[in-house]
């Protein structure tokens, strides 16, 4: 099944480590995005690509960079992490231009930082 | 900027009887979605409405969008556990736009 998987599923760390969060896709879709949720928060957006060479911010890009290795390929990366990134990440995807903008979201990163 | 708000966040659900929560965003559009999110998962898409009356039906959940009233409405009929979790509507202004998220209701069904 075409899918969208994340690495790791749980990472505790402590404050001042840096961190990657890796997200893969096999759905083929150009777009992809970096959410957190936090409990009461909703889902933020922190970055999305809508392919391989457009990178944008989002709502809560600051303390966050990103690559976007392939088309396949969106990682996430804390610098510097800080207990305040203390969340659950998701990474998401969706067909390009002319499509629904419909997102799949992968299973989740939950982030621990001590 | 868009703003989106469900409400009521919490709704405590009787099993067998119907309810409608609802969803406000403060911009025109006509591209609205739902998602379930059962505690600790992922975030499943439910219903993708594209045009001012659109409504789509999934076994006991039914989503209409009406862009001028800049609302959607989630209708449940006769409520049963499976339905149990967090429902989220997001808002899109366009082809080429992100989406944004309301924060989520949580329906909990009692017996």
């Amino acid at each position: 099944d075409a899918d969208v998987t994340q690495t790791p599923r749980n990472r505790i760390t402590k404050t001042g480590k840096r961190i990657m969060l890796e997200c893969s896709q096999t759905k083929g879709h150009d777009r992809m995005y970096w959410y957190r949720q936090d409990p009461g928060l909703g889902l933020r957006l922190i970055y999305y690509s809508f392919d391989v060479k457009d990178i944008n911010k989002g709502e809560i890009s600051d303390g966050y960079s990103v690559s976007r290795q392939a088309q396949a390929k969106f990682s996430l990366s804390l610098e510097s992490a800080i207990p305040n990134q203390t969340a659950l990440y998701f990474c998401a995807t969706s067909l390009g231009q002319g499509a629904s903008n419909e997102q799949f979201f992968g299973p989740g990163t939950r982030l621990t930082v001590l | 900027e868009l703003k989106v708000e469900q409400n009521p966040l919490f709704l405590s659900m009787q099993e067998g009887k119907n309810y409608t929560i609802y969803c406000n965003y403060s911009t025109t559009s006509d591209r609205l979605y739902w998602y379930r999110q059962d505690p600790g998962k992922s975030l499943e898409s439910l219903f993708v409405l594209l045009s001012n009356g659109a409504v789509k039906q999934e076994g006991r959940l039914m989503a209409s969008l009406d862009t001028k009233a800049r609302l959607s409405t989630l209708h449940i009929t006769a409520a049963v556990h499976d339905l149990s979790a967090t429902y989220f509507c997001a808002v899109s202004l366009g082809a080429n736009s992100k989406l944004t998220f309301g924060k989520g209701i949580t329906l909990s069904v009692r017996p």
